[in-house]
């Protein structure tokens, strides 16, 4: 079956740098996704990773090894309003996403 | 740019109503537009792909008599829930695909049904 994998939970304080994994295993690939949502809300797109190697946008940056399955997503200098659940999401060989598990991140002051 | 809208953004109906939920691409044009569902505290299940023109395709477990999906044009994608019951309340988003690697979400319609 098709699958991605995420730890559940990760716990930071404010100003801390936290990776957060995804593994995958899935029927083609083209690329791996990363999405934020806020309790109550709809998921807002951060990253897209078509090929291997680590994209930068601000504070967040994302990584992928195609031949490891394996992505992450970096966050830098966290934020409160960082707190919420993060979701890795490949797009697979039949045209379409498929999302990992979820982790709920939570920042500390 | 890439918005989305959906319409109505909650929904409270009785058993055995239906539901229509909207889905609009306001700046682009979307041949394709996915539905899906999450459940409390669960991460989002693909239910199907709804192609401008075509019928839609359903993932594997998805009543494709209770969830009927309309893709009339490039910009509006119409999902019903037909006799909707309690285990049907959950919020279901949309999202609408600009290009082949990229999907922008929907607000997002939390349905409950008494």
């Amino acid at each position: 079956g098709q699958s991605l994998e995420q730890p559940s939970e990760v716990t930071a304080v404010e100003g801390a740098i936290v990776q957060i994994n995804c593994t995958y295993q899935t029927s083609g690939f083209y690329g791996l996704s990363w999405y934020q949502q806020h309790d109550g809300g709809a998921p807002t797109f951060l990253s897209y990773n078509a090929l291997d190697g680590l994209e930068e946008t601000g504070r967040f940056s994302s990584f992928l090894s195609r031949s490891d399955s394996y992505g992450y997503l970096l966050l830098q200098e966290l934020q409160m309003k960082d707190s919420a659940s993060y979701f890795c999401a490949a797009y697979s060989g039949t045209y379409k996403y498929i999302f990992g598990t979820g982790t709920r991140l939570k920042v500390l002051a | 740019g890439a918005v989305v809208s959906q319409h109505p953004s909650w929904v409270i109906c009785k058993s055995g109503t239906s539901v229509k939920i909207e889905c609009r691409s306001l700046d682009f044009q979307a041949t394709t537009m996915f539905w899906y569902r999450q459940f409390p505290k669960q991460s989002l299940m693909l239910m199907a792909t709804s192609n401008e023109g075509s019928k839609a395709t359903y993932e594997q477990g998805v009543e494709k008599d209770k969830f009927l999906i309309n893709h009339a044009s490039l910009t509006l994608s119409t999902l019903t829930v037909t006799s909707a019951h309690p285990e049907d309340s959950s919020f279901y988003i949309c999202s609408a695909r600009p290009l082949a690697d990229t999907q922008y979400f929907g607000p997002g319609t939390r349905l409950t049904v008494l």
